[in-house]
């Protein structure tokens, strides 16, 4: 079967940084996305991976290895405003996207 | 603003009730889908359409019926639902559905069944 996994929550303090990790296992991959998700909001669009690497994007990163499976977004420079549902879903050979459970980051002053 | 809209943004309705939930896309998109959200579960496929065709249906219940009358519009139509079917249903759109195009969400709508 498919799947996606990444933690359920993490805790960070305002202006650290912090990594969300995510594995998967699917059929096929046609890239990986992460999406940010506010309490009663809309997932909004962070980043989309296909190759190896990092990819970075003011504040926000994401990096992705094929080989292994993984990708992490990382949040530097913490904001109160940070504090979100952060939802990693991977392409698979059908152009389906599998998505995780969502990881909710809770920022502290 | 995303330029996917949804109404209602809260439903509550009694297992006997017919509603419909509302979607619209304002992005010239031609793929459009709905998503189930339930606490702590990855998001569910329910739907989608490409160019107004029904392209998928992943085994869902009967008492959730979709119509795509046009490229910018998608209805979820229920009747007869459950206590289990309260969530948040996502509307998401993309240029097209074969491809590797980022999917925009509507706000979405809470739906409480009681």
């Amino acid at each position: 079967g498919q799947n996606i996994d990444q933690p359920t929550e993490m805790t960070a303090t305002e202006g650290a940084i912090v990594q969300i990790n995510c594995t998967y296992q699917t059929s096929g991959f046609n890239g990986l996305f992460w999406y940010q998700q506010h309490a009663g909001e809309a997932p909004t669009f962070l980043s989309y991976n296909v190759l190896d690497g990092l990819e970075e994007k003011g504040r926000f990163s994401s990096f992705l290895s094929r080989s292994k499976g993984y990708s992490y977004l990382l949040l530097k420079e913490l904001q109160m405003k940070d504090s979100a549902s952060y939802l990693c879903a991977v392409l698979d050979s059908n152009y389906q996207l599998i998505w995780g459970a969502g990881t909710k980051l809770i920022i502290k002053p | 603003e995303t330029g996917v809209t949804q109404t209602p943004r809260h439903l509550v309705m009694g297992m006997t009730n017919k509603k419909s939930l509302k979607c619209e896309q304002h992005l010239g998109h031609n793929a459009m889908y709905w998503y189930k959200q339930s606490a702590k579960k990855p998001l569910e496929l329910m739907f989608v359409y490409n160019f107004k065709e029904q392209t998928e249906n992943n085994s869902v219940p009967s008492r959730f019926s979709p119509e795509c009358p046009n490229s910018s519009h998608l209805f979820l139509h229920l009747h007869t639902l459950q206590p289990e079917d309260s969530a948040l249903y996502l509307c998401a759109s993309s240029q097209e559905r074969e491809h590797t195009d980022t999917q925009y969400f509507g706000p979405g709508t809470r739906l409480t069944v009681l």
